[in-house]
C-alpha cells in the first residue's frame, strides 16, 4: 500500500518570503509523485509532476519540486511567495503498474500574510 | 468542454433520499475517478473508469455506492438512502494518460439534513 504524509497541517509566511512544504511517501512499488493546489471551492490544479528523470522539477505559478529516493520525499518550494499563493496543498502519489489513482497526503495550508 | 464538468455543484438532500451526481470529463479522456473531500477523512478515492469499466472500485464506502460511465464518457455516481455522514464535496476527475495526472472537476458539495 501506498501512503503520504504531510506534517505540517498549516505553515504561515509573509510575502515575499520563500516557503518549503513538505512531503514525504511509503510505498513498496515505483510511484509517480505529484502536487495539487486547491484554491477555495474549487477543484484541484495540478502544479507539478515527478515522473522519471530530472529529480529537480518546475510547476506552474513559480512553484518547484524535489524527488529524494533515498529520503522518501518530494518537497514543494517557492522563492518568493504571493498573497494569491494562498490555498490547499496537497502531495500525492500514484503506483506505476495500475490504475494509477492518487493516494493524497492530508494537505498543508498556506497562508501568506502581507 | 475544455475542462471537467460537474454537475449540480450543490446538493441538498434529505436523510434517506437517493441522489444523483453527474461528471463530463475532458473529451478524449479514457480515465475517470471519483474522489471524496471531506473534514474529517481528507481525499479519498472512490472508484476508477477505463472506458465504461470499472476495474477498481475499492474506495467505494459501502453497497449504497455506485457507479457508471456509458459512452466512454459521462459518469453518473449514485448514492442510494444517503446518510449525514455522506455529506462531503464528491470530486470527478479524468486523464488521457493516467500516469500524466489527472484533470480535476469543481466538485459537487452534498450535504443530508
Amino acid at each position: 500500500a501506498q501512503s503520504v504524509t504531510q506534517l505540517d497541517s498549516q505553515v504561515p509566511v509573509f510575502e515575499e518570503a520563500p516557503v518549503e512544504l513538505r512531503c514525504n511517501y511509503s510505498s513498496s512499488v515505483s510511484v509517480y509523485l505529484f502536487w495539487y493546489v486547491q484554491y477555495p471551492n474549487q477543484g484541484l490544479q495540478l502544479l507539478l509532476k515527478y515522473l522519471s528523470g530530472s529529480t529537480l522539477v518546475k510547476g506552474i505559478n513559480g512553484f518547484e519540486a524535489e524527488f529524494n529516493k533515498s529520503q522518501t520525499s518530494f518537497h514543494l518550494r517557492k522563492p518568493s511567495v504571493h498573497i494569491s499563493d494562498t490555498a490547499e496543498y496537497f502531495c500525492a502519489v500514484s503506483r506505476m503498474d495500475s490504475s494509477y489513482k492518487l493516494i493524497f497526503g492530508s494537505g498543508t495550508r498556506l497562508l501568506v500574510r502581507p | 468542454g475544455a475542462g471537467v464538468s460537474q454537475s449540480p455543484s450543490n446538493k441538498v438532500t434529505e436523510k434517506g433520499k437517493d441522489v444523483e451526481l453527474r461528471c463530463d470529463p475532458i473529451s478524449g479522456h479514457t480515465a475517470l475517478y471519483w474522489y471524496r473531500q471531506s473534514l474529517g477523512q481528507g481525499l479519498e478515492f472512490l472508484i476508477y473508469f477505463q472506458g465504461n469499466s470499472a476495474p477498481d472500485k475499492s474506495g467505494l464506502p459501502s453497497d449504497r455506492f455506485s457507479a457508471e460511465r456509458t459512452g466512454g464518457s459521462v459518469s453518473t455516481l449514485t448514492i442510494q438512502r444517503t446518510q449525514q455522514e455522506d455529506s462531503a464535496v464528491y470530486l470527478c476527475a479524468s486523464s488521457f494518460e493516467g500516469r500524466t495526472g489527472a484533470f480535476f472537476g469543481q466538485g459537487t458539495r452534498l450535504t443530508v439534513v
